[in-house]
């Protein structure tokens, strides 16, 4: 499976940021795999962000819960992020990646390579 | 939220010598730890799930030990490659958290 994230690299304040994962080599409404979104600020840290399940379903985190919505193209196998009223503290590499279901459940076994989002004006 | 404390933050060894990465977790998440390791412009690629798991095709040089609160990360015969920032990330809690890196340098 390969995974590209796509979109622009400046977003300004208060704005939406907006980024797009495409998938290859496998269905994102194929059974076993959630596909979702992680990011790694300036100084590293990681954060996973919420991912959505092969039917639909979505998972986020609650620091994020009220400003994010993950949604997909299955005629595109295509996976989204939307990031309501950022702002500087959201500049950081946003990565698309797979993670496991069921038993293995939040191990991401496949990522993009990333893309870099600036949040400035 | 599950914190997860990793030391040291760089490391510096030459190639064909042992790197021991530590991980520590703010409460038990028994065994549910994993390992990736990310070179720069590269995506993250997993070594090691619950704890001692090799993935696919990660050679033998790499192991993981531990559980409840303490793991560690053994890289065993450094190959060039392995010059990196590792990763550790638990998966026993919600929200999945990751932890903070382990720079490992060439000497």
């Amino acid at each position: 499976v390969q995974l590209r994230e796509s979109g622009p690299g400046l977003v300004k304040p208060s704005q939406t940021l907006s980024l797009t994962c495409s998938v290859s080599g496998d269905s994102i409404t194929s059974g076993g795999y959630w596909w979702g979104w992680i990011r790694q600020f300036p100084g590293k840290g990681l954060e996973w962000m919420g991912y959505i399940y092969f039917n639909g379903d979505t998972y986020y985190n609650p620091s994020l819960k009220s400003r994010l919505i993950v949604s997909r193209n299955t005629s595109k196998n295509e996976v989204s992020l939307q990031l309501d009223a950022v702002t500087a503290a959201d500049t950081a590499v946003y990565y698309c990646a797979r993670a496991l279901s069921g038993s293995y459940s939040g191990l991401f076994d496949s990522w993009g390579q990333g893309t870099l989002v600036t949040v400035s004006s | 939220e599950i914190v997860l404390t990793q030391s040291p933050a760089t490391l510096s060894l030459s190639p064909g010598e042992t790197a021991t990465l530590s991980c520590r977790a703010s409460q038990s998440i028994s065994n549910l730890l994993i390992w990736y390791r990310h070179k720069p412009g590269q995506a993250p690629r997993l070594l090691i799930y619950d704890a001692s798991n090799r993935a696919t095709d990660i050679p033998a040089r790499f192991s993981g030990s531990g559980s409840g609160t303490d793991f560690t990360l053994t890289i065993s015969s450094l190959e060039p490659e392995d010059f990196a920032v590792y990763y550790c990330q638990q998966r026993a809690g919600w929200p999945l958290t990751f932890g903070g890196g382990s720079r490992l340098e060439i000497k």
